[in-house]
């Protein structure tokens, strides 16, 4: 492994369903995040987390949760996927403090019918 | 309340010419900015940055100008190359109330570099 990887690279899901989408990194980053992509409002963040152990809230955190039981990973959940989160899912991890480069994962293209 | 703004959405440069690619923001409490590039299917990978307290960054051929006063920042690209073609993304940075390293993205410009 060398960065971050995301898991799947895509996904067609069924509006109800629950989904996880992996995220790892191996740079030893203490903070990571998750951002979507969508045509038109640029990269807005969904949650983060500063440390294995905590999370916090972005701005469009409803529907998702988070959470960060080691360093490496920080898997994202959409526990009952809605259309609106059809999106492009892209993680990112930086060091903590400062203002640091983010690295980011390829992303996950995620549709929701 | 779109804070970084990038009013063009595209942008057609000839190969050796210059590209300048601009972004406005709103909220003065922004003290670090970057400017972030993206190829198709894959994630935005770091560029340059440029904090508050400058008003220009060069690395090779990527320069930044930063005026606090407008509230304006662009990024020049000179000469244009046929691999710069690629969406960029510029963003600003500062510590929110969470304390968490807070940045807004623009929603992004895509530059065509024609040879």
């Amino acid at each position: 492994i060398a960065g971050i990887t995301q898991a799947p690279t895509s996904q067609i899901l069924a509006a109800g369903r629950r989904m996880t989408l992996r995220c790892t990194q191996d740079m030893r980053h203490n903070a990571m995040y998750w951002y979507r992509q969508d045509l038109g409002l640029g990269l807005r963040l969904i949650h983060y987390s500063n440390t294995a152990g905590t999370t916090g809230k972005g701005e469009v955190p409803d529907g998702y949760s988070v959470s960060r039981a080691n360093t490496d990973d920080f898997p994202l959940t959409l526990a009952s996927a809605v259309p609106s989160q059809t999106s492009v899912y892209f993680c990112a991890s930086s060091e903590v403090g400062g203002y640091n480069e983010q690295f980011f994962g390829p992303g996950t293209r995620l549709t929701v019918l | 309340d779109q804070q970084v703004k990038q009013n063009s959405p595209s942008l057609s440069v000839q190969e050796g010419r210059i590209s300048i690619l601009n972004c406005d923001y709103t909220n003065s409490m922004f003290d670090y900015f970057l400017w972030y590039k993206k190829y198709p299917a894959e994630g935005p990978t770091f560029l340059i940055s440029i904090s508050s307290i400058k008003d220009k960054n060069e690395d090779g051929r990527f320069t930044v100008f930063l005026n606090k006063s407008a509230k304006h920042l662009s990024l020049h690209i000179v000469p244009s190359q046929p691999g710069d073609s690629a969406v960029y993304f510029c963003a600003a940075t500062g510590v929110s109330s969470g304390g968490y390293q807070k940045v807004t993205f623009g929603t992004g410009t895509k530059l065509q570099v024609i040879p």
